[in-house]
C-alpha cells in the first residue's frame, strides 16, 4: 500500500513552546490529508481535514489557533501545536487519501506529543 | 453527526477461540474500513468493504458489511495471541471524503 511518514514519532516540550509534526505522503500525491487526536486507550477524533493550498477545515471543538494546520504541497501538511500545554499531550496521527472518494486512506505511524 | 457504535470495547479470549466484533450505525455508509492498530503506532487498514452484503475473507478474518450499508461485523476465526490489538472501523460518509472511527474494540488472546 501507499506510504504516508510521519516526524516525528516522538517529541516531548515545554509547556508554552510550540511543536511542529510533519506528516508526507511518499509515493503518491495527496491533495486531502487528515488530522487525529488519539487518547489513551481511545479511539482517533478527527481534528481537521488539511486541504493543499486552501484552508484547513476543522470540526467542532477544535481550535484552529491552536492547531495550526498547512498544506503547502501535495505530499506535505504539517500540524503545530502553539503555546502547548500539558492537556495537549496526546497520539497525534496524519492520514491521507490516493484519490477522492472511496479511495483508502493510509496512516502515518502517529507523534507521541508530552508536554512538561 | 454520524456514530459508529463498535462492540465490544473489550474483550479476552484463550488462544483457538472465535470471536465477533460489531459496528453499527444509524447512516448509510458509501464504505466502511477495518483497521488493527499497535500500541505506540498507527492503524493499518485490513480491508475495505463498498458493496451492501458483501463479504471479504482476509486468512481468518472474516469481514461483512450490511445489506443496507449501515452496518459491518469483523469475525475471527481461531484466535491467535498475534491478532492481539486495537480492531476499530471506520466509514466514509456518503458522497463526503472524511472518514469517521468507532471507539475500537481492544482484542486480548491469551495463550
Amino acid at each position: 500500500g501507499a506510504v504516508v511518514s510521519q516526524h516525528p514519532s516522538r517529541v516531548i516540550c515545554k509547556s508554552g513552546t510550540s511543536v511542529k509534526i510533519e506528516c508526507r505522503s511518499l509515493d503518491f500525491q495527496a491533495t486531502t490529508m487528515f488530522w487525529y487526536r488519539q487518547f489513551p486507550k481511545q479511539s482517533l477524533m478527527l481534528m481537521a481535514t488539511s486541504n493543499e493550498g486552501s484552508k484547513a477545515t476543522y470540526e467542532q471543538g477544535v481550535e484552529k489557533d491552536k492547531f495550526l494546520i498547512n498544506h503547502a504541497s501535495l505530499t506535505l501538511s504539517t500540524l503545530t501545536v502553539t503555546s502547548a500545554h500539558p492537556e495537549d499531550s496526546s497520539f497525534y496521527i496524519c492520514s491521507a487519501r490516493t484519490g477522492g472518494v472511496g479511495t483508502e486512506a493510509f496512516f502515518g505511524q502517529g507523534t507521541r506529543l508530552t508536554v512538561v | 453527526t454520524q456514530l459508529l457504535e463498535q462492540s465490544p470495547q473489550f474483550l479476552s479470549i484463550q488462544e483457538g477461540e472465535n470471536l465477533t466484533v460489531y459496528c453499527n450505525s444509524s447512516s448509510v455508509f458509501s464504505s466502511l474500513q477495518w483497521y488493527r492498530q499497535e500500541p505506540g503506532e498507527g492503524p493499518v487498514l485490513l480491508v475495505t468493504v463498498v458493496t451492501g452484503g458483501e463479504v471479504k475473507k482476509l486468512k481468518r478474518l472474516t469481514f461483512q458489511f450490511g445489506d443496507a450499508r449501515k452496518d459491518s461485523s469483523l469475525h475471527i476465526t481461531a484466535a491467535q495471541p498475534g491478532d492481539t490489538g486495537l480492531y476499530l472501523c471506520a466509514g466514509d460518509q456518503p458522497g463526503g471524503f472524511k472518514t469517521i472511527f468507532g471507539a475500537g474494540t481492544r482484542l486480548f488472546v491469551k495463550a
